[in-house]
């Protein structure tokens, strides 16, 4: 079963804006992490957050953490058409499995 | 260093067949984990192996089966295959005690 939501579930923008995407999830975590796939092949690792942390950034992406509320956001500044992809968020737990989201699509228009 | 690497990349069978997927970890790691990703919808958990045990696993029936080498390498076995099985098989490795996990490109299985 999918634990997160991501939020657009596409999203199309113009070179050099900022993407902001979404994931809420329904238990407690130890940490979120957020992937990027193109084309339905592998997932490459953007960023991990903890269960203690809020903000974390990294090069143009910054991620925040709101364990109260249940959600995280990813936000990916001056994007390029390179970006184009899907964004999954996936949270980590006690067992060790981690729980995907339903991605979200970002185009991104040159 | 090499990353984690899959074979075969892309499969197809027919219905009641037996697949067997396999995953090279990326140097050092021991944990491996296998995922299933439907079309349009993000990973699936399937299960995790660590030093050669089943550690934990996901909501699959016991048509799915692993198993994990000496040198952390890892096979998924999937038998008497569904349409429904039709999916890109991932694999993901990671080192005890770090959270973070290395996916390899996958594995496209096509039933038919």
């Amino acid at each position: 079963s999918q634990q997160g939501e991501e939020d657009p579930q596409a999203l199309s923008i113009q070179e050099g804006e900022n993407a902001t995407m979404n994931c809420s999830y329904k238990t407690s975590i130890n940490n979120l992490q957020w992937y990027r796939q193109n084309s339905g092949r592998g997932l490459v690792h953007l960023i991990l957050i903890r269960s203690n942390e809020r903000e974390k950034h990294s090069g143009r992406l910054r991620v925040t953490l709101d364990t109260s509320k249940k959600s995280s956001s990813l936000l990916i500044t001056a994007s390029r058409a390179a970006d184009t992809a899907s964004y999954f968020c996936a949270t980590g737990h006690e067992l060790k499995e981690y729980i995907f989201g339903t991605g979200t699509r970002l185009k991104v228009l040159a | 260093d090499a990353g984690v690497t899959q074979s075969p990349t892309h499969l197809i069978k027919t219905r009641g067949q037996q697949v067997t997927l396999r995953c090279s970890p990326k140097s050092g790691h021991d944990t491996v984990s296998w995922y299933q990703q439907a079309l349009g919808q993000g990973p699936q958990f399937i299960f995790q192996y660590y030093e050669e045990e089943e550690r934990q696993r996901g909501n699959f029936p016991d048509r799915f089966s692993g198993h994990q080498f000496p040198n952390y390498s890892s096979e998924l076995n999937v038998n008497a295959l569904l349409l429904g099985d039709s999916a890109l098989y991932l694999c993901a490795s990671s080192l005890e005690g770090r959270e973070t996990q290395y996916f390899g490109p996958g594995t496209r299985l096509l039933v038919l």
